[in-house]
């Protein structure tokens, strides 16, 4: 089966690190993906990883261990416009559809 | 970056009528296009996979005669919403990718309000 869990929720305070985690149990793997949604928009991409370790881009970062089923997104100098929904996804094989989290709500409060 | 262009933005109809959403990549040839619903605050739900020049996949539960997917060239594909009622009001997202390992680009959405 496919499963992706993420955090429903978290909040976090402007200039703060923040890290989502998100753990997954899929039938395959080609990838996985972290996708940024704003309310009322459509999501937009934010990093793949394919390979184990850290990727980083700017204030953004997302690791993956393929061993533990594990990745996290990491978010750095926290801004008020980082208040969004971050989806987990992941790419089980081939052509396949990505699998969907149910995404984290992430809250930046001043 | 590659990118996929979604219209209508925003549609309000009558109960009854039906609804067609047009999905495009612009600058690159979509061989599977997907389709998603996402109702508040929750998750993206896929409703169909999108092959062009063959039949549309259905997830379980979404009705493909209620639905309807055309996917007539490797750049268009159409969902049409036929005899919307209001609970087929949601935020409706098309996404597309070129080729296999590519990572998904969105379309930017349809809400659809059905009165």
């Amino acid at each position: 089966g496919q499963n992706i869990d993420q955090p429903t929720e978290m909040t976090a305070t402007e200039g703060a690190i923040v890290q989502i985690n998100c753990t997954y149990q899929t039938s395959g793997f080609n990838g996985l993906f972290w996708y940024q949604q704003h309310a009322g928009e459509a999501p937009t991409f934010l990093s793949y990883n394919v390979l184990d370790g850290l990727e980083e881009k700017g204030r953004f970062s997302s690791f993956l261990s393929r061993s533990k089923g594990y990745s996290y997104l990491l978010l750095k100098e926290l801004q008020m416009k980082d208040s969004a929904s971050y989806l987990c996804a992941v790419g089980p094989s081939g052509n396949t559809p990505l699998v969907f989290g149910k995404g984290t709500r992430l809250s930046v409060i001043a | 970056g590659a990118v996929v262009s979604q219209h209508p933005s925003r549609v309000i109809c009558k109960s009854g009528t039906s609804v067609k959403i047009e999905c495009r990549s612009l600058d690159f040839q979509a061989t599977t296009m997907f389709w998603y619903r996402q109702f508040p605050k929750q998750s993206l739900m896929l409703m169909a996979t999108s092959n062009e020049g063959s039949k549309a996949t259905y997830e379980q539960g979404v009705e493909k005669d209620k639905f309807l997917i055309n996917h007539a060239s490797l750049t268009l594909s159409t969902l049409t919403v036929t005899s919307a009622h209001p609970e087929d009001s949601s935020f409706y997202i098309c996404s597309a990718r070129g080729s296999l390992n590519e990572k998904l680009f969105f379309g930017s959405g349809t809400q659809l309000s059905v009165l």
